[in-house]
């Protein structure tokens, strides 16, 4: 079946520092791409979007690009902020009606001041 | 616009009793989807509804079950808990019909004793 697997964690940056958080996936179909940050005791708010192959998401800083060729969709923040750290799913969404996610295992990012 | 909100936020119940918990979804959703999301791990989809119906389950026995009224809330009903049904449970809603990304509530973190 369908799987997302991630880098794991936790990463732990000093403030300022680039991150790559790694993302692949395993689809039969063409699915959505996504990622979600879970800030200490919240659920989950969606963070950025890829809906085909070559689209970049981009939000806060945050960028994603969906790569077809290496099933792919790594996160990258050029600075990071203390107020980054989080928890962070990469998800895909199957395609048809049910819109069911499919998460990875997470990856905490802790930054440091 | 109102978010999505679950109630109870925590809950400790005895193996082998009933719960139920309950999501509110965003103004103009119709769907509901359920995810389990255990210590440390991504978040796994037990099912959705639409419109009343459920629409889509994932991996879980039949003591999981659900209900969605016709103001598009839902229920979700975990019978006969089990330790390893300790987690966080959260509800997203979504527009089926609109296609809309799924918006989170902030979970109702279980724990089983």
């Amino acid at each position: 079946g369908d799987s997302v697997t991630q880098m794991e964690g936790p990463v732990t940056l000093s403030e300022e520092a680039f991150l790559t958080i790694n993302c692949t996936y395993t689809a039969t179909g063409y699915p959505s791409l996504f990622w979600y940050v879970q800030y200490p005791g919240e659920g989950l708010q969606l963070l950025l979007k890829a809906t085909k192959a070559d689209d970049k998401g981009s939000n806060k800083g945050f960028e994603a690009t969906y790569r077809k060729e290496t099933t792919s969709f790594h996160l990258e923040k050029g600075s990071v902020q203390v107020s980054d750290s989080a928890v962070y799913f990469c998800a895909l969404k199957e395609p048809g009606n049910t819109g069911k996610l499919i998460f990875g295992q997470g990856t905490t990012l802790q930054v440091k001041p | 616009e109102t978010g999505v909100t679950q109630s109870p936020t925590h809950l400790i119940k005895t193996r082998g009793q009933q719960v139920t918990l309950r999501c509110s979804s965003q103004s103009g959703h119709n769907t509901v989807s359920w995810y389990q999301q255990a210590l440390g791990q991504g978040p796994q989809f037990i099912f959705q509804y639409y419109r009343e119906e459920e629409n889509g389950r994932g991996n879980f026995p039949p003591r999981f079950s659900g209900l969605q009224f016709p103001n598009y809330s839902s229920e979700l009903n975990v019978n006969a808990l089990e330790l390893d049904d300790s987690a966080l449970y959260l509800c997203a809603s979504s527009n089926r019909d609109r296609n809309t990304e799924a918006f989170f509530g902030q979970g109702t973190r279980l724990t089983v004793v």
